[in-house]
């Protein structure tokens, strides 16, 4: 069964520090990987997603993540955070056998610090 | 603009009183899917519609059901809630593919007292 690990419950960076929020993930065949952004009271936001080719992906508001396949990681970065980045982040991967469903991460807060 | 909604946003209710959480999409997706989130647990599928008249069970099926008679709404039944089912839904919409991303509703927190 795919499976994907935040182990980060909360990250707390200064503002104008690079960001990185870990995930991890376990998939059988290809990994299409996402992440999600949730700020207060709001729906999920679709951020980046990796599908296949370069392993750096290129998202909105500045982020962008590695994915690494021998380390089976996705990690979201970010080269300088603002205080508008504080929210909550979701990883996720389709599930391979029913292709409709994201599985998801537990979740993990930022917190970017004026 | 391309949206999901749910209403209502906010809903507080008794244990064993009837309840539906409305979805509709207007980006013409054929997949639409319902996911509870709870602290700790991320999110977790509820039920899921490949297409019209055609819905399935998720992760956490029960004591929820699902219709979709239109390609466009997907509504979530609560026939008798309960207080585990006290918390934050949402609903999701996207096209055919594993590799297209879900559009997510602004979600609907649910309180069974």
């Amino acid at each position: 069964a795919q499976s994907v690990a935040q182990p980060e419950d909360q990250v707390n960076v200064a503002e104008g520090n690079p960001l990185t929020v870990k995930c991890t993930y376990s998939v059988s065949g290809n990994p299409y990987l996402f992440w999600y952004v949730q700020y207060p009271n709001r729906g999920l936001q679709f951020l980046l997603k990796y599908i296949t080719g370069d392993n750096l992906v290129k998202g909105s508001y500045g982020f962008e993540a590695e994915f690494n396949k021998s380390q089976t990681s996705f990690h979201l970065k970010k080269p300088s955070a603002l205080v508008s980045d504080s929210a909550l982040y979701f990883c996720a991967v389709r599930d391979n056998e029913y292709g409709n469903k994201l599985v998801f991460g537990a979740g993990t807060i930022l917190r970017v610090k004026s | 603009e391309a949206q999901v909604t749910q209403n209502p946003r906010y809903l507080i209710t008794v244990t064993g009183k009837k309840l539906t959480v409305t979805c509709s999409q207007n980006m013409n997706h054929e997949y639409m899917s319902w996911y509870r989130q709870d602290p700790g647990l991320g999110l977790r599928q509820i039920y899921y519609s490949m297409n019209v008249e055609v819905t399935d069970k998720g992760d956490v099926p029960e004591g929820y059901k699902v219709s979709r008679k239109e390609k466009r709404n997907f509504p979530l039944i609560l026939e008798s809630p309960s207080p585990n089912q006290t918390s934050l839904y949402f609903c999701a919409s996207s096209l055919r593919g594993r590799n297209t991303e879900a559009f997510f509703g602004q979600g609907t927190r649910l309180t069974v007292v």
